[in-house]
């Protein structure tokens, strides 16, 4: 059973628009949440956070929603620049475990 | 600063041949995993170890071995190597008590088997 969904496997945008990726999940119990995103040949690498106490987090052009009610979260980046053509990874984690459940990632296309 | 260090890069087996994947971590964490990519399923662990010296399975354990030789390392084994273990192979570590959590990964071994 999937604890981690990213519904859409893909998502392309044009250069200076936003990019709204999302993730839902089904463990009520997870408190902190994550966002990676990849190169093809690269490993992932962590983009940004947030802890189910808040509703938002932003670094720079990249803010993540959370909506506990909804069990539902996602990544906007505004602008969107082509070296954000990537797929990103949403996951979660639940407190006092060591392990990261991973989505099955979206992967984004910027167009210039 | 090198991060966590995977080798090999690439490697082809053939079915029912053996080998190690091997990682390394110079950044003092406590924690090691190693995950599999495959297209359309994202990342699932295989084995994680908490602590030197402790090691649990995840979701996807049959037909690998670990080892936590020590704080750095952390080895995965193919016993016998079959066609589905064809895969991207990521190691990642992480500090205990991380305030965000975030993984650091290694850069994959890209292993397959025919």
């Amino acid at each position: 059973d999937q604890q981690v969904k990213q519904n859409s496997p893909s998502l392309s945008v044009q250069e200076g628009r936003i990019s709204i990726l999302n993730c839902d999940y089904t463990n009520s119990m997870f408190d902190y949440f994550l966002w990676y995103k990849k190169y093809p040949a690269e490993g992932p690498t962590f983009l940004i956070s947030i802890s189910s106490i808040k509703d938002k987090n932003e670094d720079g052009r990249f803010t993540v929603f959370l909506n506990k009610s909804a069990k539902h979260l996602s990544l906007h980046i505004v602008p969107s620049q082509p070296g954000d053509s990537a797929v990103y990874f949403c996951a979660a984690i639940q407190g006092g475990s060591e392990k990261l459940v991973f989505g099955k990632g979206t992967k984004l296309t910027v167009n210039p | 600063n090198a991060g966590v260090t995977q080798t090999p890069k690439f490697q082809v087996l053939k079915t029912g041949q053996s080998m190690t994947l091997q990682c390394a971590q110079d950044m003092n964490h406590n924690s090691m995993y190693w995950y599999r990519q495959d297209p359309g399923m994202g990342l699932r662990l295989i084995y994680y170890s908490a602590s030197e010296g402790t090691t649990d399975k995840g979701e996807v354990p049959n037909g690998y071995n670990v080892s936590r030789l020590n704080k750095r390392e952390f080895s995965l084994r193919l016993e016998s190597a079959a066609p589905s273990q064809t895969s991207v192979y990521f190691c990642a570590s992480s500090g205990t008590g991380s305030v965000n959590y975030g993984y650091t990964f290694g850069s994959g071994t890209r292993l397959t088997v025919v």
